[in-house]
């Protein structure tokens, strides 16, 4: 079973410009997350997608970041304008619906300078 | 006061070692328990999943919950350098494919 694919694994950028991450999930699975894992902090959970509707975004900083996932397979997450402290690598999970624990990509380590 | 503590470490024992990680949180609406290990510039992988109070062993690993002390622990026994990592708590108050909030991590490293 191929694993959930992120791209691009790096990315630098200065502050106030934008970025997008890629993310294709596990084929079938219908959740998917984005997390963004501050170094030496635990994931936190920015957006959660079931097929293509939100589930939650209550944590995404919605005047900065935007998520979607067109017809429920894959999903895109951009941030503009980007803020120092966006520095993280964010990560995306998908899970089949009524699973518990989910499967991570290996993620995007962004760096804002 | 954060939803979930978890002492970050780092962490260094000899091979063999036991290893003792733990997380303690404050919502007591959590009933789903997970461990996973994070190896460096790499997502987290699913190592143990509990359901409410009570131990679960998988081979080297055994994981206990304790609800009514809102503690939980991980355990390795005769741990192996490849047991390098960080190890992340994280908790749901329902089940399936739910939000999950995880502790900060514990990086454990075993020396050969």
């Amino acid at each position: 079973e191929a694993g959930v694919a992120q791209s691009p694994r790096y990315k630098i950028i200065e502050k106030r410009q934008s970025v997008a991450f890629w993310c294709n999930p596990i084929s079938g699975h219908a959740t998917l997350y984005w997390y963004q894992q501050i170094l030496g902090q635990g994931p936190k959970l920015l957006i959660q997608f079931q097929n293509n509707g939100v589930v939650d975004d209550s944590q995404l900083p919605k005047d900065r970041f935007s998520a979607e996932r067109l017809k429920g397979v894959d999903s895109t997450l951009k941030i503009q304008p980007a803020k120092l402290e966006d520095s993280a690598v964010y990560l995306c999970a998908s899970a089949p619906a009524g699973a518990y624990g989910y499967t991570f990509g290996s993620g995007t380590r962004l760096t804002v300078v | 006061q954060k939803e979930v503590e978890q002492d970050p470490g780092p962490l260094s024992v000899p091979e063999g070692a036991i290893v003792s990680l733990n997380c303690t949180y404050s919502n007591s609406a959590f009933q789903y328990f997970m461990w996973y290990r994070q190896y460096s510039r790499k997502g987290p992988e699913l190592l143990m999943y509990t359901y409410s109070s009570g131990n679960k062993e998988d081979g080297r690993f055994t994981a206990q919950v304790d609800k009514s002390s809102k503690y939980i622990s991980l355990f390795i026994r005769d741990s192996q350098p490849s047991d390098s990592a960080t190890y992340l708590c994280a908790m749901s108050a329902n089940q399936g494919a739910q939000k999950l909030v995880f502790g900060q991590g514990t990086r454990l490293t075993i020396n050969p």
